[in-house]
């Protein structure tokens, strides 16, 4: 069945970095573009980043874009997020998900992993 | 960017009744509106893609309608497990992809 990791998250000061990793399974991981979302402790869920089959495209939205980067490894079936210059707003669990073949939703997740940004 | 709003925030709801919440879009997103369910602790899940057509494995009772920037998921009779936060979220005009704040169905 279609499974997805999240790992990697922890406790991190501000300022520092952090990189999430997703393992994938049970699909053709090559074949579907791959996202990050977050839901900020007891807020909504705020789409972070998205990546094509390839990785040859990539999208983030404007609260992390210059700070953040997504990446893939198909021949490891594996999606990643760097951090970088971590803020305290950037606290959140992060889920890894997959596209649906509608483009733009989201149609299996992870459970998440907890980062929090914290001195 | 396209703001998403849904109401109620909270809705109280007794087993066996209909729920329907409501989703608007700030501008049109034509029929790319999906709706998630989420339970406490839980990842979202895929209910509603399309604005109507259910996602694999969601039983009939969930509903979605609507098209441009006014969008409905109904639930038929709610059961014990629906009880939980629904979120909409557009995909016509991206980045960025956008959520709507959630409705919350509590039991009444």
């Amino acid at each position: 069945q279609v499974q997805v990791v999240e790992s990697g998250g922890g406790v991190v000061q501000p300022g520092r970095s952090l990189r999430l990793s997703c393992a994938a399974s049970g699909f053709s991981f090559r074949s579907y573009v791959m996202h990050w979302v977050r839901q900020a402790p007891g807020k909504g869920l705020e789409w972070v980043s998205l990546i094509s089959y390839n990785g040859g495209n990539e999208y983030y939205a404007d609260s992390v874009k210059g700070r953040f980067t997504i990446s893939r490894d198909n021949s490891k079936n594996t999606l990643y997020l760097q951090m970088n210059s971590l803020r305290a707003e950037d606290t959140a669990v992060y889920y890894c998900a997959r596209d649906s073949s509608s483009l733009g939703n989201f149609d299996s997740w992870g459970q998440g992993t907890l980062v929090t940004v914290s001195s | 960017e396209i703001v998403m709003t849904q109401s109620p925030a909270t809705l109280s709801v007794s087993p066996g009744e209909r729920a329907t919440l409501s989703c608007r879009a700030s501008q049109s997103v034509t029929s790319n509106l999906a709706w998630y369910q989420q339970k406490p602790g839980q990842a979202p899940r895929l209910l509603i893609y399309g604005a109507s057509t259910r996602a694999t494995g969601i039983p009939a009772r969930f509903s979605g309608s609507g098209s441009g920037t006014e969008f409905t998921l109904t639930i038929s009779s709610l059961q014990s497990e629906d009880f939980a936060v629904y979120y909409c979220q557009q995909y016509d005009n991206w980045p960025p992809l956008t959520f709507g704040g959630g409705t919350k169905v509590e039991i009444k």
